[in-house]
């Protein structure tokens, strides 16, 4: 059984640019919750999908939004890039308990 | 004051030794606490999950909570070289894969061979 995936591992994009990253949850996992880590400091929720639906949003702008698709992956767009997107991205699936298993992670660099 | 504080370290201890490893936090309304390690460019691993106060053993590791003084700690016996990784401790308010998880900053554990 896979774990969860991500898609890409790297990139590297410009000020200004626009990205997308991608998720594919554990098998039977339903729900998808996106974190953002910056160097040195823990994961901070950005926001959860379930049933192809915002559920929940941490304290993160417009500029990032996302999707969830009838298979459960799930993307995540941030537009406008800045400086301090910089980061690891960090996709976790969850059935409906409290075990949320995370995948490798996304490092986005903005130059 | 952040929701969760936790010490970045590093730390750095031989290998055989006993590492603890705390978070404190100021939300009273945290019920369910975990600690995960993530090894450099990896994701977080979950290692221990507990609810409310008490200790939970696992092989090497131990995680007690202390609600009261609203304190948390990991326990590594005998340490080994490949526990080197950094250890983050999130916590949550209800039982659900639905709630969001608040995350110290992680601590820095390297074990010397």
């Amino acid at each position: 059984d896979a774990g969860v995936t991500q898609s890409p591992t790297h990139l590297i994009k410009t000020r200004g640019q626009q990205v997308t990253l991608r998720c594919s949850p554990k098998s039977g996992h339903d729900t998808v919750s996106w974190y953002q880590q910056a160097l040195g400091q823990g994961p901070q929720f950005i926001f959860q999908y379930y049933e192809e639906e915002e559920r929940q949003r941490g304290n993160f702008p417009d500029r990032f939004s996302g999707h969830q698709f009838p298979n459960y992956s799930s993307e995540l767009n941030v537009n406008a890039l800045l400086l301090g997107d910089s980061a690891l991205y960090l996709c976790a699936s969850s059935p409906d308990h409290n075990e949320q298993f995370f995948g490798p992670g996304t490092r986005l660099t903005v130059l | 004051q952040k929701e969760v504080e936790q010490d970045p370290g590093p730390l750095s201890v031989p290998e055989g030794a006993i590492v603890s490893l705390n978070c404190t936090y100021s939300n009273s309304a945290f019920q369910y606490f975990m600690w995960y390690r993530q090894y450099s460019r990896k994701g977080p691993e979950l290692l221990m999950y507990t609810y409310s106060s008490g200790n939970k053993e696992d092989g090497r590791f131990t995680a007690q909570v202390d609600k009261s003084s609203k304190y948390i700690s990991l326990f590594i016996r005998d340490s080994q070289p490949s526990d080197s990784a950094t250890y983050l401790c999130a916590m949550s308010d209800t039982n659900s894969g639905n709630t969001p998880l608040v995350f110290g900053k992680g601590t820095r554990l390297s074990v010397i061979a």
